[in-house]
């Protein structure tokens, strides 16, 4: 069955880094587009990322391009999430997300993962 | 950008029907995802392009898209039905993913 595995989550001072990484397995990694979504405490959800299969097209939420990145390696099925210059409105859940049926970039997340805590705190 | 709009809150009975809506300029024309989230947990899909189920989501999820609004339909409301629900879009003027704010769904 599909299974995604964040890591990577933690304290962290504003202005700091963070790397998030996402296991993937039981799907055809390679050809799924995945996705970042993040949850401040008591708040909605927010998406973050997409990058498709290939590693080739990547979008981003306007408040964050320039501080995040998001990279994929599909030899070793794993997503990432780059985080620079951390601020305290960073803080939240952050889950990796799949189109786990090779749809397209409007396709629904099928999959969720079950979330990394990132606290940005000093 | 493009804006989902949600009721922040929706309550029925047990045995009821709930309708959760998402509005959106002219939110007819794209395809909306609908996810459930209970405490703790992390969101589950439960209708993908308008009105499709995932399998494994009984049949008393639907859903319905025309127009500006989206529509999640709940029938026969269970204990087990509360949670968070969101609609979710790809705009694609902007190339953004763009979630609604999120209906926390009570069973009385």
């Amino acid at each position: 069955q599909v299974q995604l595995v964040e890591s990577g989550g933690g304290l962290v001072k504003p202005g700091g880094s963070l790397r998030l990484s996402c296991a993937a397995s039981g799907f055809n990694f390679s050809d799924c587009f995945m996705t970042w979504v993040r949850q401040a405490p008591g708040k909605g959800l927010e998406w973050i990322s997409i990058i498709s299969g290939s590693g080739d097209s990547m979008y981003y939420r306007d408040s964050l391009k320039g501080r995040f990145t998001i990279s994929r390696d599909n030899a070793e099925n794993s997503l990432y999430l780059q985080m620079n210059s951390l601020r305290v409105e960073d803080t939240g859940v952050y889950y990796c997300t799949a189109a786990s049926d090779g749809g397209n970039i409007r396709s629904a997340f099928d999959s969720w993962g079950q979330g990394a805590l990132v606290t940005v705190s000093s | 950008s493009y804006v989902l709009t949600q009721s922040p809150s929706v309550s029925v009975a047990p045995g009821q029907t709930a309708r959760i809506t998402c509005g959106g300029n002219n939110i007819g024309s794209k395809s909306v995802h609908w996810y459930q989230q209970k405490p703790g947990q992390a969101p589950v899909l439960v209708v993908h392009d308008d009105s499709d189920r995932p399998s494994g989501i009984p049949e008393r999820f639907s859903g319905s898209n025309s127009g500006n609004t989206a529509t999640l339909t709940i029938s026969r409301v269970e204990a087990g039905d509360e949670a968070d629900y969101y609609c979710q879009l790809w705009e694609s003027r902007s190339d953004k993913g763009v979630f609604g704010g999120g209906t926390k769904l009570t069973v009385l």
